[in-house]
């Protein structure tokens, strides 16, 4: 299976600041990969897929690239309702797997 | 509106098998653009992929290794819903399940996802 190593597993930052997650994966993932936000209590919701493509209404403010087996989710200008857990998502082959999650809190 | 609606046992006992559902409104499950997984979540907060189930001229399903033999994907079309059967459960499988909804036309990223339904194994 495609293992994901996703960092950092938590982050503190204040509001308007600008915050990178990375997941490595261990194997090449083409454009293959998806990121979700998830917030306490609720199920996760599609952010990014294709690496890089916004899902219908999410804030231009998200933004993500990939450089060979590594994946970036950027926030620009991180807004309170931003706060919540960050998990990366390998489609590339089965098994699906995900990264252990980024939880974001505002300072 | 597009919902992914569950609805499951809460608690269960080891050695039991675990049975969810899911209903989905405003999308057909024999869709043939559509396929519909099941990803728990463990109380330590890691996402882990079950498995999936998805019609192309035919209904078929994939799982997880880790879950071989023990589980198992299912449509019922007339009544819009999707089912996981999970056996011979043990307080590992304690989480949150969730079905999700991949309408990628191929297989890839999970746009719409239910409300999730919490699972207890214990005695």
């Amino acid at each position: 299976a495609v293992r994901i190593t996703q960092s950092p597993s938590s982050l503190c930052a204040s509001i308007g600041d600008r915050v990178s997650i990375t997941c490595r994966a261990s194997h090449s993932l083409g454009s293959y990969l998806a990121w979700y936000q998830q917030k306490s209590g609720e199920a996760p919701k599609l952010l990014i897929f294709g690496a890089s493509t916004l899902h219908i209404g999410v804030p231009s403010r998200f933004n993500a690239t990939k450089s060979g087996t590594d994946f970036t989710l950027t926030i620009s200008f991180l807004q309170s309702e931003d706060i919540g857990t960050y998990y990366c998502h390998q489609y590339y082959n089965e098994p699906y797997t995900f990264g252990q999650g980024t939880k974001l809190e505002i300072k | 509106q597009i919902q992914l609606q569950q609805s499951g046992p809460g608690l269960v006992k080891p050695s039991q098998t675990l049975s969810l559902t899911c209903v989905v409104s405003g999308d057909s499950v024999s869709s043939d653009a559509a396929a519909w997984n099941w990803v728990r979540q463990s109380p330590s907060g890691g996402l882990e992929w079950l498995g999936r189930t998805y019609v192309r001229s035919k209904w078929y399903q994939d799982y997880a290794p880790s879950m071989k033999g023990r589980i198992t994907i299912s449509a019922d079309v007339a009544n819009h819903q999707i089912s996981l059967e999970l056996k011979s459960v043990t307080p590992n499988d304690t989480g949150v399940y969730y079905c999700a909804r991949d309408n990628s036309g191929w297989f890839g990223w999970f746009d719409l996802w239910g409300q999730g339904t919490p699972i207890i194994v214990s005695s």
